[in-house]
């Protein structure tokens, strides 16, 4: 079946314990995103990466860090997670990344206290 | 920069009753269109896209959209819905960015509809 895996589903947290957020798909896609969903503001992206080894900033880059050393795998990095970064994250992916859909995760929803 | 605008937070509405969601978009250029589905406690889901052709797009639920160039539009309707249509929506746009140099996918804020027994 074709999907989008992230885990974990629920993380608590405390401020400054490093984290990461993995991202996996089985589509060979090559376009892979983050994004994080809050009340009344939508979903912002995060970082994005237009294949293997090329990443680049979203809108809200600040706290977070990314790689993708394969295909396959996006994981999302929190070094030193604060409360504002308490939040639902996704992770999508695309074949290309302009007009193709997205096909998300489940979500992730992290409580950082 | 590139923004679209859900003008309706929350949208409540009887169930079999007709139901228009609003989008609209900044981008003068070319553009790729979309609007997403979010049930309860899940990801966001693809209900329909405009890519060319005809402006008048459909799901296979029952949704359509019609892709406005004049007006910078694509609103989403039904005209008659279910209690199973209750979750979020989301219009989201891809324009090329030619200050970024590649395109780039701008999400509205969601609109949530609730469906009345």
């Amino acid at each position: 079946e074709a999907q989008v895996t992230q885990n974990p589903r629920y993380l608590i947290t405390v401020t400054g314990k490093k984290l990461t957020v993995t991202c996996s798909q089985n589509m060979n896609h090559e376009y892979m995103s983050w994004y994080r969903q809050d009340p009344g503001l939508g979903l912002r992206q995060i970082y994005y990466s237009m294949n293997v080894e090329v990443t680049d900033k979203g809108d809200v880059p600040e706290g977070y860090k990314v790689s993708r050393k394969e295909k396959r795998n996006f994981p999302l990095i929190l070094e030193s997670p604060s409360p504002n970064q308490t939040s639902l994250y996704f992770c999508a992916s695309s074949l290309y990344s302009y007009n193709s859909p997205l096909h998300f995760g489940n979500g992730t929803r992290l409580t950082v206290t | 920069a590139q923004s679209v605008t859900q003008l309706d937070s929350q949208v409540p509405v009887f169930e079999e009753a007709p139901v228009e969601l609003r989008c609209n978009y900044s981008s003068s250029v070319s553009v790729y269109l979309f609007w997403y589905v979010q049930y309860p406690n899940q990801g966001l889901q693809l209900l329909l896209k405009y890519l060319s052709g005809s402006t008048l797009v459909e799901s296979i639920n029952g949704f359509e959209a019609e892709f406005n160039k004049s007006q910078t539009s694509f609103h989403l309707r039904k005209p008659s819905v279910h209690i199973s249509d209750t979750a979020e929506y989301f219009c989201a746009v891809s324009a090329f960015n030619s200050g970024a140099g590649s395109y780039q996918l701008t999400f509205g804020k969601g609109t949530k509809l609730s469906v009345i027994p």
